[in-house]
C-alpha cells in the first residue's frame, strides 16, 4: 500500500498570504496525485488531478506540481472560503489512497 | 448538473447489516466507475470500495474486504454498498463518488454522504 505522508498538519495564515502544503509518498506515483478541499459538514472537493491539472470550476489560485514521491499544492493568495482541510490521493496502485491532511486555519 | 444522493445509514448493533444506496443523476451511469469512501468523526477520508462502469472489476480495501459487497444497477442509475459483519471502527460518514472520466479514479463529485453508527 502507498502511503502518503502530507506536511504539515495545520497550516496557520492571513486571508491574502501564500500557503504551500507538501504531500510526500512511500513509493513513487508517477503523476497520479490528485488534491481535494474538505471544508466542515461538506463533502470533499476535487481541486487538482494528475499532479496539476485544475478540476473544473477551481480558481486558477490553486496550483500543483511535482511528480514521482514529492508533491505540491499551492493557494497564491488565501481568500476566506480556502481556510480547510487539503487532503492528498494517489491513483497510481490499489488501494487508492489518502493522506492524512493538512488544516488550513486562520492566524 | 450531477447529483448523488446517499441514503441507508443508520444506527446497528456490532455484527448487523447495513445497505447503503446512491442514486446518480446528470450523467451517462454506466460510463464510469462508482466509489465509496468513509470518514470516521474527527478523522480523515478512507477509501473503501470501486466498480467499473459495467460492473466487471470491483476492487476493495483491505479494512472491508469480505465483509462489504458494492454493487450497481445500471438500468437505475444506482450504486450499492452492502456492508455485512458491522463493527464499531465502521461508524464513519460514507460518501458515494463519481470516478471523474470513464478511465481515472479521481473522485469528483462527491455525495453529501450518509451516516453509519456501530454500537450496542
Amino acid at each position: 500500500e502507498i502511503v502518503l505522508t502530507q506536511s504539515p498538519a495545520t497550516l496557520s495564515l492571513s486571508p491574502g498570504e501564500r500557503a504551500t502544503l507538501s504531500c510526500r509518498a512511500s513509493q513513487s506515483v508517477g503523476s497520479y496525485l490528485g488534491w481535494y478541499q474538505q471544508k466542515p459538514g461538506q463533502a470533499p472537493r476535487l481541486l487538482i488531478y494528475d499532479a496539476s491539472n485544475r478540476a473544473t470550476g477551481i480558481p486558477a489560485r490553486f496550483s500543483g506540481s511535482g511528480s514521482g514521491t514529492d508533491f505540491t499544492l499551492t493557494i497564491s493568495s488565501l481568500e476566506p472560503e480556502d481556510f480547510a482541510v487539503y487532503y492528498c490521493q494517489q491513483r497510481s496502485n490499489w488501494p487508492l489512497t489518502f493522506g492524512g491532511g493538512t488544516k488550513v486555519e486562520i492566524k | 448538473e450531477v447529483q448523488l444522493l446517499e441514503s441507508g445509514g443508520g444506527f446497528v448493533q456490532p455484527g448487523g447489516s447495513l445497505r447503503l444506496s446512491c442514486a446518480a443523476s446528470g450523467f451517462i451511469f454506466h460510463n464510469h466507475a462508482m466509489n465509496w469512501v468513509r470518514q470516521a468523526p474527527g478523522k480523515g477520508l478512507e477509501w473503501v470500495s470501486t466498480i467499473t462502469g459495467g460492473g466487471g472489476s470491483i476492487y476493495y480495501a483491505d479494512s472491508v474486504r469480505g465483509r462489504f459487497t458494492i454493487s450497481r444497477d445500471n438500468s437505475k442509475n444506482t450504486l450499492f454498498l452492502q456492508m455485512n459483519s458491522l463493527r464499531g471502527e465502521d461508524t464513519a460518514v460514507y460518501y458515494c463518488a463519481k470516478s471523474l472520466t470513464t478511465t481515472s479514479n479521481w473522485l469528483d463529485p462527491w455525495g453529501q454522504g450518509t451516516l453509519v453508527i456501530v454500537s450496542s
